[in-house]
């Protein structure tokens, strides 16, 4: 079974730019979570989604939003990049929401400049 | 602030010898912990999970024992070997969402 995909793998933008992120989860899982790791925060919970629907969000501006696509993908968006957006994105796929034992794709390094 | 960090930043292992990495966690209440593996340019990598109902599991080289009384959670893996080198790192169910440690780099010599 094929593990959790992500695209780009790398990604370099400008301040004030936005971008977005792809997840494809593992194959009928239905939940979705994003995670943001820096050095200096480590791993961050940004939000869940399941059933196109986002269950739950962690503690970020509104600038970081994401939807789910029927199929289970997934896309994040971040507007108005600020150099401090810099970091790994991370998708984790589960087979439902509260499910806990997650998987991850190997993320999207993002470079602001 | 995080509720769930680990003891040691770094830890540097032989090969052949057994690993303990630890973790504390602040939140009584939490019933469910995991560890995980990440490698260089890659995401984290699930080892095992425990619930609080249980104090011991173990995996395939790995245990992982879990103190409810001192909110103490380790993992043991044996016979280290080079490819065990990563940062691990342990997560707590913390209401909807996972909570991370900081990781322990955990370096196997030769």
């Amino acid at each position: 079974k094929a593990g959790v995909t992500q695209t780009p793998r790398y990604l370099i933008k400008t301040r004030g730019q936005q971008v977005t992120l792809s997840c494809s989860p593992i194959s009928g899982h239905r939940s979705v979570s994003w995670y943001q790791q820096t050095p200096g925060q480590g791993l961050q919970f940004l939000f869940e989604y399941f059933s196109e629907t986002q269950r739950n969000k962690g503690n970020f501006p509104g600038r970081f939003s994401g939807r789910q696509f029927s199929n289970s993908r997934s896309e994040m968006n971040v507007s108005t990049l600020e150099l401090g957006d810099s970091a790994l994105y991370l998708c984790a796929s589960s087979w439902g929401t509260g499910t806990y034992e997650q998987y991850f794709g190997p993320g999207t390094r993002l470079t602001v400049t | 602030g995080e509720s769930v960090g680990l003891h040691l930043p770094t830890l540097s292992v032989q090969e052949g010898d057994n690993s303990i990495i630890n973790c504390a966690y602040s939140n009584s209440a939490s019933d469910y912990f995991i560890w995980y593996k990440q490698e260089s340019g890659k995401g984290p990598q699930f080892i095992i999970d425990i619930r609080s109902n249980m104090d011991k599991r173990q995996g395939q080289r790995v245990t992982v024992l879990l103190n409810k009384t001192v909110k103490h959670l380790s993992l043991q893996i044996a016979a280290t070997q080079p490819g065990d080198s990563a940062v691990y790192f342990c997560a707590e169910k913390d209401d909807y969402k996972l909570s991370f440690g900081a990781g322990t780099t955990v370096t196997v010599r030769a």
